[in-house]
């Protein structure tokens, strides 16, 4: 079975510039997750998609990042403009349970170094 | 926050060693998940255990949850080198991660 799948793996971009991540779940997973993991902490969830509908958005900072998750397979996550605190690895994960979000598959991540 | 917490933060034992870890929460659950995340890698899942669940195994993972005390514990029995890694947990409810246990195991 394919896991997760994220490109790029590194990003370097200048502040102000833009950015985009992709994502392709798991086949079938319903529920996509996509987190922000600062060095040092713990993943934090920017937002919960199910099929294509949102579920949780309330830690996106929607002024400069923006998701979507067309035909409720792949997604992408776009940052723009980039701030130096927006430096970071985001993680892509997916979930074959719609309701409850138990047990997690995710990606390998993106890094993201804001210059 | 609805976080997880675990503690310590930071633990260092010899292989062969058990390593224990907690994770305390603040609302109440309907199940709590432990993940691993070796360096620059993604999160993998390890073990689920339900709020009727009071122990649950998984080869050399040991997880129990009190749910009076709102706290669940992460045994890992004989470690080994490749133990390594940091260890989070979290709720259904609750899908922001804690800043995890950072554990090495030297050999």
């Amino acid at each position: 079975e394919a896991g997760v799948a994220q490109s790029p793996r590194y990003k370097i971009i200048e502040k102000r510039q833009s950015v985009a991540f992709w994502c392709n779940p798991i086949s079938g997973h319903a529920t996509l997750y996509w987190y922000q993991q600062i060095l040092g902490q713990g993943p934090k969830l920017l937002i919960q998609f199910q099929n294509n509908g949102v579920v949780d958005d309330s830690q996106l900072p929607k002024d400069r990042f923006s998701a979507e998750r067309l035909k409720g397979v792949d997604s992408t996550l776009k940052i723009q403009p980039a701030k130096l605190e927006d430096s970071a690895v985001y993680l892509c994960a997916s979930s074959s349970q719609t309701g409850t979000n138990e047990k997690l598959f995710f990606g390998s991540g993106t890094q993201l170094s804001v210059l | 926050s609805q976080q997880g917490e675990e503690d310590p933060q930071a633990l260092s034992i010899q292989e062969g060693e058990n390593a224990t870890m907690n994770c305390s929460y603040k609302t109440s659950i309907n199940n709590l998940q432990w993940y691993r995340q070796n360096s620059g890698r993604g999160l993998v899942h390890l073990i689920l255990i339900r709020s009727n669940e009071r122990e649950k195994h998984s080869g050399r993972l040991r997880v129990t949850l009190d749910t009076s005390k709102k706290s669940s514990s992460l045994l890992i029995t004989a470690s080994r080198a490749a133990d390594t890694a940091s260890y989070f947990c979290a709720s259904e409810y609750a899908l922001n991660f804690g800043k995890g246990t950072s554990l090495l195991v030297t050999p």
